[in-house]
């Protein structure tokens, strides 16, 4: 089992639409989680961090934590073709040093 | 700002050869980390630098060395190449506070052995 799972999809969703993107992760000592995003053949961004339980909103972005059920998620709301690119959902126990990747959900927003 | 910067984008090497990566960063971080990236793999850490002077193995460190020559600059080294060192590399750096570390990544090495 992979520490950190993803679906690698490509998950298709209509241009406006709210693309979910999920994430697991085998570590209950995991405290800090993290979304990057990846264009095709450039290098990782960070888009989103969560360190509590809950919800984190940043613009577009949601981040979703729930470390009872070791669940991370990433909700887009109104999908833009510009948001096609790779998710790579991270995962550390403290200190970026032991983050964990995960490999990736490819996302397609259809105009 | 340039962020995080990396030489070469792309390099092909014959077996055996020899090369080193470079990286710098000018944001004043502490940390620098050295991955790979292969398909259907994910990122994966070869070796880190939590800071000035300390270097410690990651997942995959075999066939690599690295040296944190100061502050800004960490450099990843093949001795001997081989095909299974065919990736994309990445360097990355990043400031760790009482929120957590957030790391920012340059824009990769494309390597193929040959």
């Amino acid at each position: 089992q992979k520490e950190v799972e993803q679906n690698s999809g490509p998950l298709s969703v209509p241009e406006g639409a709210i693309a979910s993107l999920n994430c697991t992760y085998s570590d209950r000592g995991s405290q800090s989680f993290f979304w990057y995003r990846q264009y095709s053949g450039k290098s990782p961004e960070l888009i989103m961090s969560i360190y509590s339980n809950g919800d984190k909103e940043d613009g577009r972005f949601t981040a979703q934590l729930n470390k009872a059920s070791q669940y991370v998620s990433l909700l887009i709301r109104d999908s833009q073709p510009s948001d096609s690119a790779t998710y790579l959902c991270a995962a550390t126990r403290g200190g970026y040093q032991k983050v964990t990747f995960g490999t990736g959900t490819k996302l397609q927003v259809i105009p | 700002n340039a962020g995080v910067t990396q030489t070469p984008k792309f390099q092909v090497l014959k077996t055996g050869q020899s090369m080193t990566l470079q990286c710098a960063q000018d944001m004043n971080h502490n940390s620098m980390y050295w991955y790979r990236q292969d398909p259907g793999m994910g990122l994966r850490l070869i070796y880190y630098s939590a800071s000035e002077g300390t270097t410690d193995k990651g997942e995959v460190p075999n066939g690599y060395n690295v040296s944190r020559l100061n502050k800004r600059e960490f450099s990843l080294r093949l001795e001997s190449a081989a095909p299974s060192q065919t990736s994309v590399y990445f360097c990355a750096s990043s400031e760790e506070t009482v929120l957590g570390a957030e790391a920012f990544f340059g824009q990769g090495t494309r390597l193929t052995v040959v």
